[in-house]
C-alpha cells in the first residue's frame, strides 16, 4: 500500500538547535505536504512539494521532495519553542483519488 | 479569508446519546473530509464528500456514524449511542482540489 513512515516519532530538542525529520514509503508519490499541529488545534499546512528534487523554504523551515518520489525531509532551523507540536507528512493517494495519505506524525517538543 | 470552521468546539456527552458536529467549509471548497483523532495519534479518515458526487464513507467505524452534507457546502456528522471509545478530536477540512487540504480547529468529543 501506500504506508507513510515517518521518523523520529517524537524529539526533545533545546532552544536554538536544529531539527530534521523525514518520511518514506514504498510507493512514489507525486506531491508531498507538511503539516504542523499545535496542540488543541487542528493541522495547518506549512510547505507543499510537487516535483521532485525540489527544496522549498518556509521561514525557518526547509523541505525537500526526494528524488526517488519515495521521500521527503523537513528541517527546522534554530528552534524556538513555538515550533512545538506534532509534524505530519501526507500525499496523495494513488488509489482513491482526492484523499490524502498521512504519517503518524514526529512530536517536537522544545525545552528552553 | 475565513479558514475552515467547527462547532461546538468541545463536545461532553453520555453514553449512549447522539450528537451532531458541524463543519463549515472555506467557500467554494469542492471537497470536504472528516477525521477522527485520538489522544496522541495520528489522522483516521472518516468520509469524503466531492461536489455531488456520492460520499465515500469507507472509513466510518460504525454504522452508528454518518455524515451529510447539504447543499455542497456544510456538514453535519452524526454519531449516534455514542460509545466512550468515540472520544476523541473530530477534525474537518475542506479542498479546493485533489491535493491540499485546509482544517478546521477540531472537536473534541468527550464521552462519559
Amino acid at each position: 500500500g501506500q504506508q507513510l513512515n515517518q521518523s523520529p516519532q517524537s524529539m526533545f530538542i533545546q532552544e536554538g538547535e536544529d531539527v530534521s525529520m523525514n518520511c518514506t514509503s514504498s510507493s512514489i508519490f507525486n506531491t508531498w505536504l507538511w503539516y504542523k499541529q499545535d496542540p488543541g488545534e487542528g493541522p495547518v499546512l506549512l510547505i507543499a512539494l510537487y516535483k521532485a528534487g525540489e527544496l522549498t523554504s518556509n521561514g525557518r523551515l526547509t523541505a525537500q521532495f526526494g528524488i526517488t518520489r519515495k521521500d521527503s525531509f523537513l528541517n527546522i532551523s534554530a528552534s524556538i519553542p513555538s515550533d512545538v507540536g506534532i509534524y505530519f507528512c501526507a500525499g496523495p493517494r494513488t488509489d482513491s483519488w482526492g484523499k490524502l495519505q498521512f504519517g503518524a506524525g514526529t512530536q517536537v517538543v522544545v525545552t528552553p | 479569508g475565513a479558514g475552515v470552521s467547527q462547532s461546538p468546539s468541545n463536545k461532553v456527552t453520555e453514553k449512549g446519546k447522539d450528537v451532531e458536529l458541524r463543519c463549515d467549509p472555506i467557500s467554494g471548497h469542492t471537497a470536504l473530509y472528516w477525521y477522527r483523532q485520538s489522544l496522541g495519534q495520528g489522522l483516521e479518515f472518516l468520509i469524503y464528500f466531492q461536489g455531488n458526487s456520492a460520499p465515500d464513507k469507507s472509513g466510518l467505524p460504525s454504522d452508528r456514524f454518518s455524515a451529510e452534507r447539504t447543499g455542497g457546502s456544510v456538514s453535519t456528522l452524526t454519531i449516534q449511542r455514542t460509545q466512550q471509545e468515540d472520544s476523541a478530536v473530530y477534525l474537518c477540512a475542506s479542498s479546493p482540489g485533489p491535493n491540499t487540504q485546509y482544517f478546521g480547529p477540531g472537536t473534541r468529543l468527550t464521552v462519559l
